[in-house]
């Protein structure tokens, strides 16, 4: 049972490029949620998912884009890159009616 | 507005002693409180987590307090040890809804 895998696991981009980063779980878990973490900040809450066809704006949600076409997968979209979004991001995954999310193992983004 | 606050960046015990995170949020419509550990390059870890219907919960040597009329939450570990060295996270959620973090505290146990 491989849980949530999110790939790549490092990427360094350049100012203005476009990248997708990809997320999915194999629990059939209808909620998905993206997260970035920087010093200092804890985890903040980018965009969410609570089922296929469905996504929301969470925290900090400008300059990303998500979709939601299955249940499994959740990609999340940098369509011009900055080196504001320099973090680690991370995806996560709960079923309804549970609050314990699982997280994958992250992906380290650099922009230079 | 952070709903769900960590004020202690790091934390310092000796192994065998009383460790205790604290956290603090300001949302009374939570009904769920969540702690979460994090080692470096791995994603947090589900730890122990409180209904607000309850005041404490206990798993192993770790327990949860929950003062609500404080809005205050408090992960006690005991004893520490040198795997529990790591970021902790407060989180905070109304089942139907979104899960939101604080800010994370590190803990360094000591030999």
């Amino acid at each position: 049972n491989a849980g949530v895998t999110q790939t790549p696991k490092f990427q360094v981009l350049k100012t203005g490029q476009s990248m997708t980063l990809q997320c999915a779980q194999d629990m059939n878990h209808e909620y998905m949620s993206w997260y970035r973490q920087d010093p200092g900040m804890g985890l903040r809450l980018i965009h969410y998912s609570v089922g296929a066809g469905i996504t929301d704006q969470g925290e900090v949600p400008n300059g990303y884009n998500v979709s939601r076409s299955t249940t499994e997968d959740f990609p999340l979209r940098l369509l011009s890159a900055a080196p504001s979004q320099t973090s680690v991001y991370f995806c996560a995954s709960r079923a309804r009616g549970s609050t314990e999310a699982f997280f994958g193992q992250g992906t380290r983004l650099t922009v230079v | 507005d952070q709903q769900v606050k960590q004020n202690s960046p790091s934390l310092s015990v000796q192994e065998g002693r009383i460790s205790i995170l604290n956290c603090d949020y300001t949302n009374s419509m939570f009904d769920y409180f969540l702690w979460y550990k994090k080692y470096p390059a791995e994603g947090p870890t589900f730890l122990i987590s409180i209904s607000s219907i309850k005041d404490k919960n206990e798993d192993g040597r770790f327990t949860v307090f929950l003062n609500k009329s404080a809005k205050h939450l408090s992960l006690h570990i005991v004893p520490s040890q040198p795997g529990d060295s790591a970021v902790y996270f407060c989180a905070a959620s109304r089942v139907t809804q979104k899960l939101v973090f604080g800010q994370g505290t590190r803990l360094t146990i000591n030999p």
